[in-house]
């Protein structure tokens, strides 16, 4: 079974701290991905890699970096928390060879 | 502009009932679409997945339509259980990394 582990279900933080996310994959998968799913907007792809060291832009990066120094983990940076980064974060992975995403539980973050 | 859109936010069924949730796509390039469940507090599962170059898809109790004229695709559940009781996405599959886009989801309520 596949299984992607995010290092906290829940997160509170203060407006201005860098905050990291940290997920584990543990299927030897080449592409990991970072969402946000906020109410009414479904989840929406701030970064994704394809290959240790490698990271692409997604729809939504602004106020966010990335970093994959190991294949297995793919961390998320808020660089500056704000209170609109408050929100649920996703993490997942998948193979080149399939289509689909394998996700974790979610980091419930909230920026005070 | 949205890419993938699912204009239903919510559906109410009665159990045993079919159970019918839609999505429409603007984008004519792409290779699959794909729909997840999720739970409250955890991460999507995906469900079921329709490649572009056929209409229609089956596993089990659900069925996905795909009407590439119209840009809209369906999935069918028969018969609706209360434990189909979930939010659902549809996600269109693009890119290198086969990245996903999703709809903003629709929150289903099988009724016993």
């Amino acid at each position: 079974d596949v299984k992607v582990t995010q290092s906290s279900r829940y997160l509170v933080k203060r407006t201005g701290e860098k905050v990291f996310l940290e997920c584990v994959q543990d299927m030897d998968h080449e592409n990991m991905f970072w969402y946000r799913q906020d109410p009414g907007l479904g989840l929406r792809l701030i970064y994704f890699s394809y290959d240790v060291k490698m990271k692409e832009k997604g729809d939504i990066p602004e106020g966010y970096s990335v970093s994959r120094e190991k294949k297995e983990r793919f961390s998320l940076i808020l660089e500056s928390a704000s209170t609109n980064q408050t929100s649920m974060y996703l993490c997942a992975s998948s193979s080149v060879q399939g289509y689909e995403q394998y996700f974790g539980p979610g980091t419930r973050l909230t920026v005070t | 502009d949205q890419q993938v859109k699912q204009n239903s936010p919510s559906l109410s069924v009665q159990e045993g009932r079919i159970s019918i949730l839609n999505c429409d796509y603007t984008n004519s390039m792409f290779d699959y679409f794909l729909w997840y469940k999720k739970y409250p507090a955890e991460g999507p599962t995906f469900l079921i997945s329709i490649s572009s170059i056929k209409d229609k898809n089956e596993d089990g109790r659900f069925t996905v339509f795909l009407n590439k004229s119209a840009k809209h695709l369906s999935l069918h559940i028969v018969p609706s259980q209360p434990g189909d009781s979930a939010v659902y996405f549809c996600a269109e599959s693009r890119g290198s990394a086969r990245q996903l886009t999703f709809g903003s989801g629709t929150q289903l309520t099988v009724l016993p």
